[in-house]
């Protein structure tokens, strides 16, 4: 079974720190990896995403750093602000599986002011 | 959220009773999912839907069922209700291949007592 493994569990960062969270994987079906960010009430929303064959994907404050042979990939938030404060997931897509999203365990990220 | 709806929004219910909670979306898309949230689990998978009539099992699917008559409605009972089935309940939509084109309802708070 397809596991995706996230920490920390919880960051605190003051704001205009940088956040890092990171994730690995465990086998090699996965066709894409996503980030989702989630605020308390509401369901996850896309953040950033990156397929394998890529290092390094880059929007706005937002990075994803991919390590294929390591099985590893983190996102670093730059310039950290309180309105990041949320829930953020990696995940692992497979496209032959019915497309679904696997899941790590999630990092709740509070950014002081 | 825009083009997915979940309901009820909230419920309580007592062990033992039958529950079904929906999913009604507005986008045409081919597939649809239901996960559960739990705190340290992150959302984990619990049916999902490739077409009209065409489910399949995920990572949490035992005392669950589904069911899609029509595109636009993916059903969830849980047919016995039990305490460890108390969650928060997002469905998903996405479009086939569509990197990080999951759009999730905002859940529905299930209490078992």
């Amino acid at each position: 079974q397809q596991q995706v493994k996230q920490s920390p569990q919880s960051l605190i960062v003051q704001k205009g720190g940088i956040s890092i969270i990171n994730c690995a994987y465990e086998n090699t079906a996965f066709d894409y990896f996503p980030w989702y960010q989630q605020f308390p009430g509401k369901g996850p929303a896309l953040l950033i995403a990156i397929r394998p064959d890529v290092s390094e994907k880059k929007e706005g404050r937002f990075t994803i750093s991919f390590n294929k042979s390591a099985k590893q990939f983190s996102l670093h938030i730059m310039d950290s602000q309180p309105g990041d404060s949320a829930t953020y997931f990696c995940a692992g897509v497979v496209y032959n599986q019915g497309g679904k999203l696997i899941f790590g365990q999630g990092t709740e990220l509070s950014v002081k002011p | 959220d825009a083009g997915i709806t979940q309901s009820p929004r909230h419920k309580v219910t007592e062990t033992g009773t039958p529950v079904t909670l929906r999913c009604h979306q507005t986008e045409n898309h081919r597939y649809m999912y239901w996960y559960r949230q739990d705190p340290g689990h992150g959302l984990r998978l619990i049916h999902y839907s490739y077409g009209v009539k065409d489910t399949d099992k995920g990572e949490v699917s035992d005392g669950y069922s589904v069911s899609r008559s029509k595109t636009e409605d993916f059903l969830l009972t849980l047919e016995s209700a039990t305490s460890s089935q108390t969650s928060v309940y997002f469905c998903a939509i996405s479009q086939t291949g569509s990197e990080g084109g999951y759009t999730f309802g905002s859940g529905t708070r299930l209490t078992v007592v």
